[in-house]
C-alpha cells in the first residue's frame, strides 16, 4: 500500500528492553522524522533524516538511536527503555524541505 | 530559543459558533507555518503558509499569517462535531535544516 506505515501500532516492553520502531514510506521522500507526543508538549523531534545515511539529531534525542540505510525506511531504536519513553511515537515524511509532512498512524509506546 | 505558543489551549463551542485559533511563534529563520488537525491518530495537513496577508481557505476552515507580527490564525465557520480535534501549528525554520517546531496545540470540542 502507498503511503507511511508505523509498526507496531502497540507496544508494552519492559524498562531496560531495547526496542524498535519501524517506520516505512513508498513515496521516496527525502525527509524523515520521528517525533514524541506527550501530553503538555506537543510533538517534539527526536531524529530527522535528509536523505538516505544521513541523520541529525532533534530537541529529545537522548535515549534513541536511528539509521536510514534505504530511502524507504528510518527505524527508531530505544537502547533501553525507561518509563520515561512511555509515549506515542509518530514518524513522519516530507518530499521537500518545508512541504507539509505526512504522518504515519503512530505507535503508542508503554514502559513498564 | 526558538518556540510556537498556541491559543487557547482548549475551547468549547456550539454547533454553528465560528471559532478562532492562536498561533504566536518566535523562530529563527522562518520558512514556513504549517496547520494540522489531529483527531484520534496522526495528524493530518491543513494550510502552509509563507507569505503576509494571503489568506488560504479550504470549505469552512481559513487562514492567515502576519509574519511582522509573528502570529497566525485559524478561522472556522459554522462549525460541526466533525471539526472536534487537537489543531496543530507548527513553524518551519530554525536553522539551516528541515524542522518543523509544534505548539502544543488547541483542543477544541463542538458540541451538538
Amino acid at each position: 500500500d502507498a503511503g507511511i506505515t508505523q509498526s507496531p501500532r502497540y507496544k508494552i516492553t519492559e524498562t531496560g528492553r531495547q526496542v524498535t520502531l519501524m517506520c516505512h514510506q513508498t513515496w521516496s521522500h527525502s525527509y524523515m522524522f520521528w517525533y514524541r507526543q506527550d501530553l503538555g508538549h506537543g510533538l517534539r523531534l527526536i531524529y530527522y533524516s535528509a536523505a538516505a545515511d544521513i541523520t541529525d539529531k532533534g530537541e529529545v534525542p537522548d535515549g534513541y538511536v536511528v539509521s536510514r540505510s534505504k530511502t524507504e525506511n528510518f527505524p527508531l531504536t530505544l537502547e533501553s527503555a525507561t518509563r520515561s519513553q512511555t509515549s506515542v511515537y509518530f514518524c513522519a515524511s516530507a518530499r521537500l524541505r518545508d512541504y507539509g509532512y505526512t504522518f504515519g498512524s503512530g505507535t503508542r509506546l508503554t514502559v513498564v | 530559543e526558538d518556540k510556537v505558543v498556541q491559543s487557547p489551549l482548549s475551547l468549547v463551542v456550539h454547533e454553528g459558533d465560528t471559532v478562532t485559533l492562536n498561533c504566536s511563534y518566535e523562530v529563527t529563520n522562518f520558512r514556513s507555518l504549517l496547520w494540522y488537525k489531529q483527531e484520534k491518530k496522526a495528524p493530518t495537513f491543513l494550510f502552509m503558509l509563507t507569505s503576509s496577508g494571503i489568506e488560504k481557505k479550504s470549505g469552512r476552515l481559513s487562514s492567515i499569517l502576519d509574519k511582522k507580527e509573528l502570529f497566525s490564525i485559524l478561522n472556522i465557520t459554522a462549525t460541526q462535531t466533525g471539526d472536534s480535534a487537537v489543531y496543530l501549528c507548527a513553524v518551519g525554520g530554525g536553522g539551516a535544516t528541515n524542522k518543523l517546531i509544534f505548539g502544543t496545540g488547541t483542543l477544541l470540542a463542538v458540541q451538538p
